[in-house]
């Protein structure tokens, strides 16, 4: 069974651009969730996904956000792009909702110049 | 919101001893507390998780054990090897929100 994939696996991107990155959960997972760990730090929660909803975010600006495809794949886009977004942004999915474990992808590191 | 603690944040163990991370958390309404292991370079992985209508659960090596009263939770590794070093998080959930607030992380170092 493939794991969760993310792509892709490096981004470099300069301060004002905008950047997109894709996540394909484990197939039959519906809930898609993004967190930045940026270097050093532990996880913050983004956004979660589910049946092709946002259904709860955590406590970062708007120009973060992202979709979920009716295949239940997802990107997440950031607008304006700043220093500080340079992390590794890290993609998870569950099999349905109400706390079900979350298996992670290896991630995306965003690299802000 | 709700705010998870995470301590210590590095560990150092002989090989063979046993390491103990302590969580806290503040939402009462918290009731579902993974624990997941990140080694170098790798992606977090889920090591064991429990319910807040238990009070412990084990698997192998490795167990948790849950204070609803106190607001804390712990993971217990005993028997500990070279290949238990890595990060180790914490995190807190209420169900049907899905919102996880992970702790800050333990370095944990296992001396051989």
């Amino acid at each position: 069974e493939a794991g969760v994939t993310q792509s892709p696996t490096h981004l470099i991107k300069t301060r004002g651009q905008q950047a997109t990155l894709r996540c394909s959960p484990i197939s039959g997972h519906t809930s898609v969730y993004w967190y930045q760990q940026a270097l050093g730090l532990g996880l913050q929660f983004l956004l979660w996904y589910d049946e092709g909803e946002e259904r709860n975010r955590g406590n970062f600006p708007p120009r973060f956000s992202g979709r979920q495809f009716p295949n239940y794949s997802s990107e997440l886009n950031v607008n304006a792009l700043e220093l500080e977004d340079s992390a590794l942004y890290l993609c998870a999915s569950s099999l349905v909702r109400g706390n079900q474990p979350q298996h992670f992808g290896d991630g995306t590191r965003l690299s802000i110049l | 919101g709700e705010n998870v603690e995470q301590h210590p944040s590095t560990l150092s163990v002989q090989e063979g001893d046993s390491a103990v991370i302590k969580c806290t958390y503040s939402d009462s309404a918290s009731n579902y507390f993974p624990w997941y292991k990140q080694e170098l370079g790798k992606r977090p992985q889920l090591i064991i998780d429990i319910r807040s209508n238990v009070g412990e659960k084990k698997d192998q090596r490795i167990a948790v054990t849950l204070n609803k009263t106190a607001k804390h939770f712990s993971l217990h590794i005993t028997e500990t090897q070279p290949e238990d070093s890595a990060v180790y998080f914490c995190a807190a959930s209420i169900y049907n929100f899905n919102k996880f607030y992970f702790g800050s992380g333990t370095k944990l170092n296992v001396k051989p």
